[in-house]
């Protein structure tokens, strides 16, 4: 059983293209997160999020509490955006992450 | 921009050696928390600690897990006596109030 399903798992998108992934959960959450692991294993928080939408640079996470859905975008895509995407929760006694999107940008 | 820092970078251990991994978190940051990955798979919640003491922990961190803040600074992780399971990246993060700042992680190889 997943708590946290993202999709798609695998991405290719052409430069500029506008790019959504989407993470699904079905536990209560205190908060959402969304990490970037770059190739050599290194995590980067992007996002912690309980509510409504957060923006950074190019980046925007959105979430539903209701609907549990929530949405990471990233807007004019970028060869260094090339990375594994993973949405993790925090149910305030837990951790669960999803199995992460694949992004691959192509110049 | 301040950095959770983790050492080793890669440890290799025989199996049924203890193993002490070490992070150093961001100063001012009060809770602290231990993820693993093994290859190829999802990250794990191991467990977390703030006020020098455990608030939560999976049911991967039997018996055989230990954590502590020695001094203050440093937060470690101890495996007391490994398995060929226990090959995984292990990742150190912190945070204060908003987002989290994960180290670079240790690769624990047990052969």
């Amino acid at each position: 059983k997943n708590e946290v399903e993202q999709s798609p798992q695998n991405l290719t998108a052409q430069e500029g293209e506008f790019i959504t992934i989407n993470c699904s959960y079905s536990v209560g959450i205190s908060a959402l997160h969304w990490l970037q692991q770059h190739p050599g294993g290194g995590i980067v928080s992007l996002f912690m999020l309980s509510s409504g939408k957060k923006k950074h640079g190019r980046l925007i996470a959105t979430i539903n509490i209701q609907e549990k859905h929530s949405s990471l975008h990233i807007t004019a895509s970028h060869p260094r955006d090339s990375a594994v995407y993973i949405c993790a929760v925090n149910t305030g006694n837990q951790f669960y992450f999803g199995t992460g999107t694949s992004l691959t940008v192509i110049p | 921009e301040p950095e959770v820092t983790q050492t080793p970078s890669h440890q290799v251990t025989q199996m049924g050696q203890e193993v002490i991994l070490r992070c150093v978190p961001i100063s001012n940051h009060l809770y602290f928390y231990w993820y693993r990955q093994i290859l190829g798979q999802k990250v794990e919640f191991l467990v977390s600690f703030y006020n020098n003491e455990i608030s939560e922990k999976s049911e991967i961190f039997d018996d055989q897990f230990s954590v502590e803040r020695p001094d203050g600074s440093n937060f470690t992780l101890k495996i007391r006596s490994t398995k060929l399971e226990d090959s995984a990246m292990y990742f150190c993060a912190s945070h204060l109030n908003y987002g989290y700042t994960f180290g670079s992680g240790t690769r624990l190889t047990v052969v």
